[in-house]
């Protein structure tokens, strides 16, 4: 199965300030068809987990511009340009690239 | 609004079978895959099974195979999920989710999910 590795697995920030999640796969999520299956998913405490990327950098509807998405290949990054108190949570990335999909371990985010 | 909503979790003893259901609403059904995820208390996120919107093909993790067998009923807009010879590490909360335009490769909505719990 592939690895998803996410770090930090804990990010205390302060209001206003900027994060990053770094998520690291065990091979190339480069799909055959071109497409880079890469996910990135929000989970509020006591919540199912929404997702807030797809494909490493299209934004879903309705989540705010702070959020963007980059990378490629093996190497995905999640970037909140200001934190904002709504943003506490747990943040996954997921992989659609290699069936069984999987997800990393989870970036908690905190306010400092 | 999308909504999909899971029953059927609940207490079993080892070795026993439950039936998971997802009522799914505010989207055409039948247009899309559907698949079930699960997350033990305090662990990760672990994909279950996949399905394709006609009810083929059908995909599952290693420990659930032969086990579990995911099915669809799009006349009623539900999906299933059977479980048998459950198993302590089958204890988690299973979630419900709706394949984007990619399928589950981009899952793009999940219900609020229900707890099987499996302890003698």
């Amino acid at each position: 199965d592939v690895v998803m590795t996410q770090s930090p697995l804990s990010l205390p920030v302060t209001l206003g300030q900027p994060a990053s999640i770094s998520c690291r796969s065990s091979r190339s999520l480069v799909h055959s068809d071109g497409n880079t299956y890469l996910n990135w998913f929000q989970q509020r405490p006591g919540q199912s987990p929404r997702r807030l990327i797809y494909r490493v950098s299209n934004r879903d509807s309705g989540v705010p511009d702070r959020f963007s998405g980059s990378g490629s290949g093996t190497d995905f990054t999640l970037k909140i340009s200001r934190v904002e108190a709504e943003d506490v949570g747990v943040y996954f990335c997921m992989q659609g690239t290699h069936w069984p999909y999987t997800f990393g371990q989870g970036t908690k985010l905190e306010i400092k | 609004e999308v909504q999909l909503l899971e029953s059927g979790g609940g207490l079993v003893q080892p070795g026993e079978s439950l039936r998971l259901s997802c009522a799914a609403s505010g989207f055409t059904f039948s247009s899309y895959s559907m698949g079930w995820v699960r997350q033990a208390l305090g662990k990760g996120l672990e994909w279950v099974s996949a399905i394709g919107s006609s009810g083929s093909p059908a995909f599952y993790t290693d420990s659930v195979k032969g086990r579990f067998t995911v099915s669809r009923d799009n006349s009623k807009s539900t999906l299933y999920l059977q479980m048998n010879s459950l198993g302590d590490d089958d204890t988690a909360v299973y979630y419900c989710a709706k394949g984007g335009s990619n399928g589950c490769r981009e899952v793009d909505t999940w219900g609020q999910g229900t707890l099987v719990t499996v302890s003698s």
